[in-house]
């Protein structure tokens, strides 16, 4: 059984639709990170989050540390939303610490 | 604008030959950067941990020999891929953050690489 596990590994949705993306993981973390890596291959790292919810325009991310399960949601979703998402927990706290890495959900939202 | 640098974004290269993949912070110091690799429709793999002023962490089934991770200062580490093979081709990418526990995490954009 993979680290961390995302559902779904792909999502086709109509502009405006609500998005949820999940991840679950299997050890301890310090913080999670989502990211967004677009077709070119660059990568944003979109939230860190070590628990609660966060939110940033029109993306939400939640964390349950208790339940190891993260959730990243997009409202009103848009065209340029299309990308790879990947959920990335962390272990450690300084600079030094590592990742792990989801498989990624490919978005396509269409118009 | 971008924080960390990364160069080349792309390079083709003819088999047996080395290429330098430079990863540069730009407005931080960085005592640690992640070197990972992603081959098409995968996630990214962390290859080495390039720590400054010492040798590199480099995780398991990675060749250390082939793939040399020099990090001479605080905002920059270079991973040479030596006697590149087709096999080599990839997608490389960099990440770093600063030394605070809230310090966000950066990528660089990735370098292409292709070994013909």
């Amino acid at each position: 059984k993979n680290e961390v596990e995302q559902s779904p590994q792909n999502l086709t949705a109509q502009e405006g639709e609500f998005i949820t993306i999940n991840c679950s993981y299997s050890v301890g973390i310090s913080a999670l990170h989502w990211l967004q890596q677009h077709p070119g291959g660059g990568i944003v790292s979109l939230f860190m989050l070590s628990s609660g919810k966060k939110k940033h325009g029109r993306l939400i991310a939640t964390i349950n540390i208790q339940e190891k399960h993260s959730s990243l949601h997009i409202t009103a979703s848009h065209p340029r939303d299309s990308a790879v998402y990947i959920c990335a927990p962390m272990r450690g706290r300084t600079s030094g610490s590592r990742l792990t890495f989801g498989e990624g959900t490919q978005l396509t939202v269409n118009p | 604008g971008a924080v960390v640098s990364q160069h080349p974004s792309r390079v083709i290269c003819k088999s047996g030959t080395s290429v330098k993949i430079e990863c540069r912070s730009l407005d931080f110091q960085a005592t640690t950067m992640f070197w990972y690799r992603q081959f098409p429709k995968q996630s990214l793999m962390l290859m080495a941990t390039s720590n400054e002023g010492s040798k590199a962490t480099y995780e398991q089934g990675v060749e250390k020999d082939k793939f040399l991770i020099n990090h001479a200062s605080l905002t920059l580490s270079t991973l040479t891929v030596t006697s590149a093979h087709p096999e080599d081709s990839s997608f490389y990418i960099c990440s770093a953050r600063g030394n605070l526990d809230s310090s966000p995490l950066h990528f660089g954009n990735g370098t292409r690489l292709t070994v013909t």
